[in-house]
């Protein structure tokens, strides 16, 4: 059975102060590793897709990177409107969809 | 690309009512999920459609819920007999290509009674 595991649960940061969040992932044939933004009470929003090991993806203060284990939302500089939930999700392609994660709640004080 | 629309945004309902949401994707898009979510967990999987034709349901999903996608546009999802436990956010997706990226609506957020 697939597995993805987010960490931190929870992550309070001060504005212009860069993190990491982790993405640990167990499935079997990874066909892409997906990263979502979630605001209350609305969809998650696409970020990025990665394909395989090494790969990298940025966009703004935002870059995802991708091991053969496990996958890293840096966040670089933050600011408040940055604040958010943020999914991993992983497929084997096919009839099944994305496996998500719980997320990752951050919160970006001014 | 209008994106993909879900009503209503919330229904509240009581124990024992039927419910149905409605999903229209983004047009070009042949490949449809629907997925559920409670607060503090991700989404999780409940069926997928490929044009019309309903290719695969959780193996959690309740004899109460049915989904169905005519002529393989809009989608509906139906939960019988609602129990509080069914009270969630209830999220569509759809996607023009295998392994691509998801595109969610906002979802219908339903609280049972």
């Amino acid at each position: 059975e697939d597995q993805v595991t987010q960490s931190p649960e929870a992550l309070r940061l001060q504005e212009g102060e860069s993190s990491s969040l982790n993405c640990s992932y167990t499935v079997s044939g990874l066909r892409g590793l997906f990263w979502y933004r979630q605001d209350p009470g609305k969809g998650p929003e696409f970020l990025f897709t990665l394909y395989s090991a090494g790969e990298e993806k940025e966009k703004e203060r935002l870059k995802a990177t991708l091991t053969k284990k496990e996958s890293f939302l840096h966040i670089t500089a933050p600011k408040p409107e940055d604040s958010a939930t943020y999914l991993c999700a992983v497929t084997r392609g096919g009839a099944d969809g994305l496996t998500f994660g719980k997320g990752t709640h951050l919160i970006i004080q001014p | 690309d209008t994106g993909v629309s879900q009503n209503p945004r919330h229904k509240i309902t009581k124990r024992g009512q039927n419910v149905t949401f409605r999903c229209d994707p983004i047009s070009e898009h042949n490949r449809l999920y629907w997925y559920r979510q409670t607060l503090g967990q991700g989404p999780e999987f409940l069926t997928y459609f490929q044009n019309e034709a309903q290719l695969e349901k959780s193996r959690l999903l309740s004899d109460r819920f049915s989904a169905e996608r005519p002529k393989g546009s809009f989608s509906t999802l139906e939960i019988q007999r609602t129990e509080q436990g069914d009270s969630a956010m209830y999220l569509c997706a759809t996607t023009g290509r295998d392994n691509s990226p998801l595109h969610f609506g906002n979802g219908t957020r339903l609280t049972v009674t």
